[in-house]
């Protein structure tokens, strides 16, 4: 149950495009199309933005996107607006009904 | 509309216990696998334990397995969870989420409470 690895910090500019990486094995992300990301704004519960993969829930504009290759998902954020900054998490199903999460990266829209 | 709403935080002294709750509104709760995650201070999120809908089946993340359980009462809309032997390292911000698996065999957490501040501490 080792945490999976984000970059701890990404920034960009408005209207600028980042992506945030998060790396696993073959046990969870490599091994399993249910890879989710969650957005995080400060004092607040998570939000989720994007899962299998590179599915949006309703509500969740599609300059959010998600992808996956090998042990290593992506979450590309277009557009960048300032409303992004925040703390965004992977999280991966690693089987037999657990899951892991990654330490969790913030992005600064610079 | 989903809503889940945590109770039960409290400043604890290491080895003492304590049991958080969540009540669930605008869904069949019986429908769905729930979970327990937690965020320490100015940490990440770490999965604690998921319950079954029935409750018939538990799981538990290596760090609190043997000293949490995870229960729940579908009568009442509630999912619980009892900490015990609590340790320093168990003080974090206890969330409640609800696991949504889709026709297409998908998984996720979709919804998550406001959280619940357990601080271990002597």
């Amino acid at each position: 149950q080792s945490a999976l690895t984000q970059p701890r910090s990404v920034s960009g500019s408005p209207g600028q495009s980042v992506t945030i990486s998060c790396t696993g094995t073959s046990s969870d992300v490599g091994g399993y199309n249910y890879v989710s990301w969650y957005q995080q704004h400060p004092g607040k519960a998570p939000k989720l933005i994007i899962y299998d993969v590179s599915k949006w829930p309703s509500g969740v504009p599609d300059r959010f996107s998600g992808s996956k290759s090998g042990n290593t998902a992506s979450l590309t954020i277009s557009g960048l607006q300032a409303e992004d900054e925040a703390d965004y998490y992977c999280c991966s199903y690693a089987g037999r009904y657990t899951w892991v999460f990654g330490g969790g990266t913030k992005l600064t829209v610079l | 509309e989903v809503q889940l709403l945590e109770s039960g935080g409290d400043l604890e002294q290491p080895g003492g216990s304590l049991r958080l709750s969540c009540v669930a509104s605008g869904f069949t709760f019986t429908n769905y696998v729930m979970s327990w995650v937690r965020q320490a201070p100015g940490e990440g999120l770490e999965w604690v334990s998921t319950i079954s809908g029935s409750g018939g089946a538990t799981y538990y993340a290596d760090s609190v397995k043997g000293r949490f359980t995870i229960s729940r009462d579908n009568s009442k809309n509630t999912l619980y969870l009892q900490m015990n032997s609590l340790r320093a390292e168990d003080t974090a911000i206890y969330y409640c989420a609800r696991e949504y698996s889709s026709s297409s065999g998908g998984k996720t957490h979709d919804y998550w409470g406001q959280g619940t501040l357990v601080i271990v501490s002597s």
